[in-house]
């Protein structure tokens, strides 16, 4: 059964520190993005990768961090530098060629 | 970069009736626009897309159209029915150099249809 997979549904973290989500997918992509989605807004790129060993900032990156070293596995670190990290993250991924993006169902993070 | 405006924000329709969506972009350059279905607590879901050398396209209930002289496009949803109530969101998007491509989304459409 293809597809992508986010771990955990919620986390709760403590003000300070560093949280990392998981994003894996079996579907062959080279291409993985992860956004944030705010109440009321639409989804904001974080950090995407194109390939294995190699990730480019998107549009927020401030406060993140990422790691692509299978090609399966694209996990998102939530920083203690992140001003306003709850929010609602999710992952994609594409294939060459092919311009849709399939999101996973989200990790819902709240910090304290 | 890349801005998408949509509208309305929020959007109530009768069971049967028709629902309208519009968005607009910024970027002459972008040549892909999907239209997602995002239900409470889920990750979005594609529903319909159009490229940029298409005027329309129909997927049963649901068809888009865009006016690339206008930057604007629209979803359509005909015979609305109490499962089309979810949040849409539009998206206008740019392919990466090296491959994938960049999704720059509207602020969301709240979809509610009543009985």
């Amino acid at each position: 059964d293809g597809g992508i997979t986010q771990s955990p549904k919620y986390l709760f973290r403590k003000e300070g520190q560093n949280v990392t989500l998981s994003c894996e997918q079996n579907l062959n992509h080279d291409a993985m993005y992860w956004y944030r989605q705010d109440p009321g807004q639409g989804l904001r790129l974080i950090y995407y990768s194109q390939i294995v060993n190699d990730f480019q900032k998107g549009d927020i990156a401030e406060g993140y961090s990422v790691s692509r070293e299978k090609k399966e596995s694209f996990p998102l670190t939530v920083t203690s530098a992140q001003k306003n990290p709850t929010a609602f993250y999710l992952c994609a991924s594409s294939s060459p060629g092919d311009d849709e993006q399939y999101f996973g169902p989200g990790t819902r993070l709240t910090v304290t | 970069g890349e801005n998408v405006e949509q509208h309305p924000s929020t959007l109530s329709v009768q069971e049967g009736d028709s629902a309208v969506i519009k968005c607009t972009y910024s970027d002459s350059a972008s040549n892909y626009f999907p239209w997602y279905k995002q239900e409470l607590g889920k990750g979005p879901q594609l529903i319909i897309d159009i490229r940029s050398n298409v005027g329309e396209k129909k997927d049963q209930r649901i068809a888009v159209t865009l006016n690339k002289t206008a930057k604007h496009f629209s979803l359509h949803i005909t015979e609305t029915q109490p499962e089309d109530s979810a949040v849409y969101f539009c998206a206008a998007s740019n392919a990466f150099t090296g491959g994938g491509n960049k999704l720059t989304f509207g602020t969301g459409t709240q979809l509610k249809v009543e009985l």
